[in-house]
């Protein structure tokens, strides 16, 4: 089966700049998740969905990120304006549900500048 | 609430040395727990998960780990490192709720000597 796609790959911007990332899940996981993996760090997450619902997103520094998963299906996570401290991969996770771990794209790279 | 603790952020080790890497947890419910490991601009790939049935569990690449309610731990093993295990690996844990999230530990980097 196809895994989790992501992209860009890598970015890189300005400070105070906006940025979008992009996550397609493997067909049929309900469960979608973005995480912040700061460089050093274990991944922490930002937002969690079930199918187009949002179920956890207290970590999600909402005054500046924004994600959205209006059909159910692929994800879009927004950094609007981007700070210094947002530099990390960005991982997006899909799951069919609680009994199997998580497939995990290969992540994108954002370096703020 | 739960958390995981992983003890020492970087293990060396010799080739063909054991591996032993900690992990402890805290859960306010039943813990399902992984270990995932992370190659060097790649994403995290899955090595094992525990989920309740039996507390020893293998996975892929020689890897196994114990789940040990008692000591709240579900550290990994491997009987012989290889050069390419060296890698970042990550224990995580997640409640047996519907709609738990996973957590990490911060990681271990393994480094492994020829």
């Amino acid at each position: 089966e196809a895994g989790v796609a992501q992209s860009p790959r890598y970015k890189i911007i300005e400070k105070r700049q906006s940025v979008a990332f992009w996550c397609n899940p493997i067909s049929g996981h309900a469960t979608l998740y973005w995480y912040q993996q700061i460089l050093g760090q274990g991944p922490k997450l930002l937002i969690q969905f079930q199918n187009n619902g949002v179920v956890d997103d207290s970590q999600l520094p909402k005054d500046r990120f924004s994600a959205e998963r209006l059909k159910g299906v692929d994800s879009t996570l927004k950094i609007q304006p981007a700070k210094l401290e947002d530099s990390a991969v960005y991982l997006c996770a899909s799951s069919l549900d609680m009994n199997y771990g998580y497939t995990f794209g290969s992540g994108t790279r954002l370096t703020v500048v | 609430a739960q958390s995981v603790t992983q003890l020492g952020s970087h293990v060396s080790v010799s080739e063909g040395a054991l591996v032993l890497l900690r992990c402890n947890y805290s859960s306010s419910v039943p813990p399902y727990l992984f270990w995932y490991v992370q190659y060097p601009n790649q994403g995290l790939q899955l090595l094992l998960k525990y989920t309740s049935a039996a507390t020893l569990v293998k996975g892929i690449n020689g890897f196994e780990a114990e789940f040990k309610k008692s000591e709240t731990s579900f550290h990994l093993t491997k009987p012989s490192a290889h050069m390419s295990d060296a890698a970042e690996y990550f224990c995580a844990v997640r409640g047996n709720n519907a709609g738990n999230m996973l957590t990490f530990g911060g990681g271990t980097r393994l480094m492994v000597k020829p």
